[in-house]
């Protein structure tokens, strides 16, 4: 089936820190693949996206590229930012009965950001 | 320019309570979707419905119940609520065009059932 695997968090990084958060999937097909960024009292927000193997998304300074080889898509940022203290899923784009799609999601990554 | 919105934002009840979530969007969206989201579970898919008048179960849906009477509003029901179903519950939508792009999440409805 499709599925999910993010690090477990709590992720503590001081501000201007480098920042990896592994993401793997499993998944028949080539899904499209999306980093969501839930701050703290809010929805989801689509951080970014990429629809097939070797593509990379950025916003914001982070980055994450489609491997299809490892089956990763492990979301980065040079630079942390105090702001940038949210909640992370990593999710795919997975198929429903009439052709329709849904998202399916990891558990989530909490990073904390300190001056 | 609402976006997504979903009332009530919080919500206690005691077991065997029965209530209706509201989702609404004013962005004209086919695809509707209701989220329940747990501690070290990620979002997992309640039910969803791809136009007015069409429903359809997703991963957890016992014990819920929708509605798609209008195309703008999602309705999530509890008949009788159990601990079990405290969480955040959020609510999704998105264009029929283009696939896997521009889903737009409510700002939850965090749930306690006691």
């Amino acid at each position: 089936g499709n599925s999910v695997t993010q690090m477990e968090g709590p992720v503590t990084l001081s501000e201007e820190a480098f920042l990896t958060i592994n993401c793997t999937y499993t998944a028949t097909g080539y899904p499209s693949l999306f980093w969501y960024v839930q701050y703290p009292g809010e929805g989801l927000q689509l951080l970014l996206k990429a629809t097939k193997a070797d593509d990379k998304g950025s916003n914001k300074g982070f980055e994450a590229t489609y491997r299809k080889e490892t089956t990763s898509f492990h979301l980065e940022k040079g630079s942390v930012q105090v702001s940038d203290s949210a909640v992370y899923f990593c999710a795919l784009s997975a198929p429903l009965e009439g052709g329709y799609n849904k998202l399916i999601f990891g558990a989530g990554t909490r990073l904390a950001v300190h001056p | 320019n609402a976006g997504v919105t979903q009332t009530p934002k919080f919500r206690v009840l005691k077991t065997g309570q029965s209530m209706t979530l509201l989702c609404a969007q004013d962005m004209n969206h086919e695809y509707m979707y209701w989220y329940r989201q747990d501690p070290g579970m990620g979002l997992r898919l309640i039910h969803y419905s791809v136009g007015e008048g069409t429903t359809a179960k997703g991963e957890v849906p016992d014990g819920y119940n929708v509605s798609r009477l209008k195309k703008q509003n999602f309705l999530l029901g509890l008949e009788s609520a159990a601990p079990s179903q405290t969480s955040v519950y959020f609510c999704a939508s998105r264009v029929r065009q283009g696939g896997d792009y521009g889903y737009t999440f409510g700002s939850g409805t965090r749930l306690t059932v006691v």
